[in-house]
């Protein structure tokens, strides 16, 4: 499975849109990005997930760029709820294991 | 929520004494995951299980073993504890080979 790289921390106030990039250089065409969070002491949550289409739900946004070698998750008007870690995953469809690596942490401001 | 407890919630268990830990899902998913988090490693994936008696290890498996005899239940097994093993433990569930895991609320494991 590919390997990814995030930046250890970020800040974002509170209204504003917070953007959590993930860069995956050697995603191979079968490889789905996911991002997950975990909220302090809690078990991770799954956010979103994408092959290369752009794609939105009720929590986010996920923009994969056209050649797929990075990606941004986009949290449209950050609440101080969404302070968390956040976790970008590279893995095929058919690999049973998730390999989570020490993510972004997010803290949202006042 | 999906339907996924650990027990117990909390252990504090001596050096050199087996440790089991229970997950069970009332969601009827096939794939159950048992991962470890320490501070500046992440969660890390200590094995799974892709059926009733069909198990496989992940990336720290040493030192632990697990067992699957029914559908809803996943249990992990520490033979002999050791104090590099205290951690939190979470067990996850996902459907047929699905990224989506939902992850249950932690077991908070010290050995002294």
């Amino acid at each position: 499975d590919a390997k990814t790289t995030q930046p250890p921390s970020m800040d974002c106030a509170e209204g504003r849109a917070a953007n959590l990039p993930c860069n995956h250089s050697t995603i191979s065409g079968n490889e789905y990005v996911y991002w997950y969070r975990q909220i302090h002491s809690q078990g991770p949550q799954y956010i979103i997930h994408g092959l290369k289409n752009n794609e939105t739900n009720e929590m986010a946004s996920l923009i994969i760029t056209e050649d797929r070698k990075s990606s941004t998750l986009i949290l449209p008007h950050a609440t101080l709820r969404d302070t968390a870690v956040y976790y970008c995953i590279v893995g095929s469809y058919n690999t049973d294991k998730l390999i989570f690596g020490t993510g972004t942490r997010l803290q949202v401001f006042p | 929520d999906a339907g996924i407890t650990q027990s117990p919630r909390h252990k504090v268990t001596e050096t050199g004494t087996p440790v089991t830990l229970r997950c069970h899902q009332t969601e009827n998913h096939r794939y159950m995951y048992w991962y470890r988090q320490d501070p500046g490693h992440g969660l890390r994936l200590i094995h799974y299980s892709y059926g009733v008696k069909d198990t496989d290890k992940g990336e720290v498996s040493d030192g632990y073993s697990v067992s699957r005899s029914k559908t809803e239940d996943f249990l992990l097994t520490l033979e002999s504890a050791t104090s590099s093993q205290t951690s939190v433990y979470f067990c996850a569930i996902s459907e047929l080979s699905s990224y989506e895991q939902y992850f249950g609320p932690g077991t908070r494991l010290t050995v002294t």
